[in-house]
């Protein structure tokens, strides 16, 4: 069984561009979730979907971050602009239900 | 919003020897997760508690589902160099939060 897909794998920009991640969950899971990963700390819940369906965001900064699950498989995560803050890990999870998430390997951002 | 406390935050021990940490919330939780992150990858879930007073092992790793649901622990018994790496528990509730890790560090 493929896991949950993840591109691209590292990315570099400068402050004030936008960037965009594109995850694909594992077949079948219909709850996608993105997180942001920091430097030393846990994953933080951005957006967790259920189907194509938004169950929470409550910690997604809509003024800059936006996210879409078109169909209910594949899903985008967007920054637009960016700060210096924004610079972590963003990790893509999939599940059949809430719970027991699957990881992708993550893309790195790095904002210059 | 909920939290998770992780502890301890650090740990370094010898090969062979075993390891416990835990996690504690102030809310309940259906769902108790424990995983384990190496170096420029995502999570790897390593076991998944699912009733109050669950016990439930993997290989050397043992978890258990606190009875107030509040809590859960892991102990990894004998513990080889390959063990090194971050541990997360998270809590499932609806949405699914992670606490902030455990390091553990083998020294062979």
């Amino acid at each position: 069984e493929a896991g949950v897909a993840q591109s691209p794998r590292y990315k570099i920009i400068e402050k004030r561009q936008s960037v965009a991640f594109w995850c694909n969950p594992i077949s079948g899971h219909a709850t996608l979730y993105w997180y942001q990963q920091i430097l030393g700390q846990g994953p933080k819940l951005l957006i967790q979907f259920q189907n194509n369906g938004v169950v929470d965001d409550s910690q997604l900064p809509k003024d800059r971050f936006s996210a879409e699950r078109l169909k209910g498989v594949d899903s985008t995560l967007k920054i637009q602009p960016a700060k210096l803050e924004d610079s972590a890990v963003y990790l893509c999870a999939s599940s059949i239900g809430p719970g027991r998430a699957f990881f992708g390997p993550g893309t790195r951002l790095t904002v210059l | 919003g909920q939290q998770l406390n992780q502890s301890p935050q650090s740990m370094f021990i010898q090969e062979g020897e075993d390891v416990s940490m835990n996690c504690t919330s102030s809310s309940i939780f259906n769902t108790w997760l424990w995983y384990k992150q190496d170096p420029g990858e995502g999570p790897v879930l390593l076991i998944a508690l699912y009733k109050a007073g669950e016990l439930t092992s993997n290989g050397r790793l043992t978890a258990q589902f606190g009875i107030t649901r509040k809590d859960s622990f892991l102990n990894i018994s004998a513990s080889i160099p390959s063990d090194v790496g971050i541990y997360f528990c998270a809590g499932a509730y609806g949405k699914l939060t992670f606490g902030q890790g455990t390091i553990l560090t083998v020294h062979p």
